[in-house]
């Protein structure tokens, strides 16, 4: 059972518009919470990540908003290029000694951006 | 960001034979690494987490003969996969764990066992 659920699973945005993909998670445990980009073929690439101490983090045109009340967050592509076009997926991380600092992924959302 | 290099970028075997996939952490020394498998449009599906110098922790499910994990130094770990049959053609990708939080991933290596 997925622990981080994310959506939505695809999307597609206008060049120049926002992009949003949203997470949800359930473990409190978690504590520390990144994205990554993928493109077809390739690794993940660490895009933002975030700790549930700050409740938005913003760097170039990515931003990361998260409400630990609620137990979510969300990646912000602003002003979205065709370069974006990627899968994107956030994750967290498990505290604890045990854990070896795993990370659980969400889906995925692939995202397509059009000229 | 840091480099993770993993070796070979593509591989084709025969079925019933080996192979083996390398992942080196240029330039840090990372003493946790994690393997995962990947389908096609899918997440990533953690296989194992390897600490350097001792036996690597699998998750439920994993055949840990099937997938022989080595992490012999601070910077290289190799996933082996024994006996390799269709089924086990995936996208390999090994991450490498540079601090407490940051973990940086390596281009991955698509395995086709015909």
């Amino acid at each position: 059972q997925q622990q981080v659920k994310q959506s939505p699973q695809s999307l597609i945005v206008q060049k120049g518009g926002i992009s949003i993909i949203n997470c949800a998670y359930e473990n409190t445990a978690f504590d520390y919470f990144p994205w990554y980009q993928q493109f077809p073929g390739k690794g993940p690439a660490l895009l933002i990540a975030i700790r549930p101490d700050v409740s938005e983090k913003k760097e170039g045109r990515f931003t990361i908003s998260f409400n630990k009340s609620a137990k979510q967050f969300s990646l912000h592509i602003m002003d979205s290029q065709p370069g974006d076009s990627a899968t994107y997926f956030c994750a967290a991380r498990e505290s604890g000694a045990d854990s070896w600092g795993k990370l659980q992924f969400g889906a995925g959302t692939q995202v397509v951006v059009t000229p | 960001g840091a480099v993770v290099s993993q070796h070979p970028s593509r591989v084709i075997c025969k079925s019933g034979t080996s192979v083996k996939i390398e992942c080196r952490s240029l330039d840090f020394q990372a003493t946790t690494m994690f393997w995962y498998r990947q389908f096609p449009k899918k997440s990533l599906m953690l296989m194992a987490t390897s600490n350097e110098g001792s036996k690597a922790t699998y998750e439920q499910g994993v055949e840990k003969d099937k997938f022989l994990i080595n992490h012999a130094s601070l910077t290289l770990s190799t996933l082996t996969v024994t006996s390799a049959h269709p089924e086990d053609s995936s996208f390999y990708i090994c991450s490498a764990r540079r601090t407490a939080t940051e973990a940086f991933f390596g281009q991955g290596t698509r395995l086709t066992v015909v």
